[in-house]
């Protein structure tokens, strides 16, 4: 099947810092991937919509200013949590769907973001 | 608002018998749903699908059960064994709204644990 990657798949940052989460479709090129977060024993919590070539779309309650999501080629996303905090900490996972007609979404390892 | 929750946070099972977990949705509108095992600290892996139009599909060792009259979902794993230890989530797909036409809405999850 096919493969999303993650990067870094944990990191530990300072409060007030920025961190940068790759997402990396392996084998596909994926138009549109989705950033979820995940807080210990809950589910996941989509945050966002990025898109290829345009602005990401943010989901309600969602900061946009401090979740950047950057969609620079059709296998790479990034999102930046900017000027984290201790309450950002969190598991942060990214998917993309295979083929636009396809439902099925392949997701990534997930990073692991403690704040301190 | 919309939502799709699990009755049963936790499901102690001994190995080698079967395992079936719930799940209620409350959007009508969904026509597609899927389950994902996830193991801790890594991503959601897909185990099987069902359109809406179905009320039953079968895998290897899973089955899904869709009752569109009462809007429930279940996951049966047949003769479960210690690797089926992990978080099971149910997803719905939503219609196509604006953002993107395969943003899923997750369960909270069930904890499935296989006893020796």
């Amino acid at each position: 099947g096919a493969v999303v990657s993650q990067h870094p798949s944990w990191v530990i940052c300072k409060s007030g810092t920025s961190v940068k989460i790759e997402c990396r479709s392996l084998d596909f090129q994926a138009t549109t991937m989705f950033w979820y977060r995940q807080f210990p024993k809950q589910s996941l919590m989509l945050m966002a919509t990025s898109n290829e070539g345009s602005k990401a779309t943010y989901e309600q309650g969602v900061e946009k200013d401090k979740f950047l999501i950057n969609h620079a080629s059709l296998t790479l996303s990034t999102l930046t949590v900017t000027s984290a905090h201790p309450e950002d900490s969190s598991f942060y996972i990214c998917s993309a769907p295979f083929g636009t007609a396809v439902n099925e979404q392949f997701f990534g390892p997930g990073t692991r973001l403690t704040v301190l | 608002g919309e939502s799709v929750g699990l009755h049963l946070p936790t499901l102690s099972v001994q190995e080698g018998d079967n395992s079936i977990i719930n799940c209620a949705y409350s959007n009508s509108a969904s026509d597609y749903f899927i389950w994902y095992k996830q193991e801790s600290g890594k991503g959601p892996q897909f185990i099987i699908d069902i359109r809406s139009n179905m009320d039953k599909r079968q895998g290897q060792r899973v089955t899904v059960l869709l009752n569109k009259t009462v809007k429930h979902l279940s996951l049966q794993i047949a003769a479960t064994q210690p690797g089926d230890s992990a978080v099971y989530f149910c997803a719905e797909k939503q219609g196509n709204r604006t953002g993107g036409g395969n943003k899923l809405t997750f369960g909270t999850g069930t904890q499935l644990k296989v006893e020796l």
